[in-house]
């Protein structure tokens, strides 16, 4: 079975540091790689994802990714946190099979704390 | 455009009751998926349904789960009985097909007596 796995539980920075978030998955096929973000009192939201094309993948509010294949890694990235960035953040990947996604797979999360 | 709406937020029950879970998807969205997420750990799929179709349930635990999408847009999950295990939020979320990214309700927290 696919697993996600994301380095750290909880991480606290102050505001202006750079963040990088490891995540690391097991499956050797075609992925489709995303990160969704949960700030406090709110629902899942997509930060960023990754189908194909350039490995370097741009989403919301600053954030960015980065899918280095050889390392089944898709680490995020944030050269200057905020304060309004203190939220939980869940890597997910599927699996595609004979063209489709199959079941996507979360990581446990890593919790974010910004102190201002 | 309006998102995922789940009810209730919060359910208490006792062990062995039974429980039901509504989700109303995105309009347009063909596919929804049910998650349960332990405090501590990332949504889990439990069931994904294509219209009113099952697509994956392999870790839906069928002695006691139930779900269905009768129309093809809103679905229930029930539990019955529930276990002190049980306790989670339940996610919905849904998309336009399987291989575009899930938009998710705000959840139905479930806590076992």
């Amino acid at each position: 079975a696919q697993s996600v796995s994301q380095h750290n539980h909880h991480v606290i920075l102050s505001e202006a540091a750079s963040l990088e978030l490891g995540c690391n998955y097991s499956y050797g096929g075609t992925v489709n790689l995303f990160w969704y973000v949960q700030y406090p009192g709110q629902h899942l939201q997509l930060l960023l994802k990754y189908f194909s094309g350039d490995p370097l993948v741009k989403g919301i509010k600053g954030f960015e990714a980065e899918f280095i294949k050889s390392k089944f890694s898709f680490n995020l990235r944030k050269p200057s946190v905020q304060w309004s960035d203190t939220a939980e953040y869940f890597c997910a990947v599927n699996q595609i099979s004979s063209g489709s996604a199959r079941q996507l797979t979360f990581g446990s999360g890593t919790q974010l704390t910004v102190l201002p | 455009e309006a998102g995922v709406a789940q009810s209730p937020r919060y359910k208490i029950i006792e062990k062995r009751q039974s429980v039901a879970f509504w989700c109303n998807p995105i309009s347009g969205h063909a596919t929804l998926y049910w998650y349960q997420q332990i405090l501590g750990q990332g949504p889990k799929l439990l069931i994904q349904f294509q219209n009113n179709g099952v697509v994956d349930d392999s870790q839906l635990p069928k002695d006691r789960f139930s779900a269905e999408r009768l129309k093809g847009v809103d679905s229930t999950l029930k539990i019955q009985p529930a276990k002190l295990e049980d306790s989670a939020v339940y996610l919905c979320a849904s998309s336009t097909d399987s291989n575009q990214p899930q938009h998710f309700g705000d959840g139905t927290r479930l806590s076992i007596l």
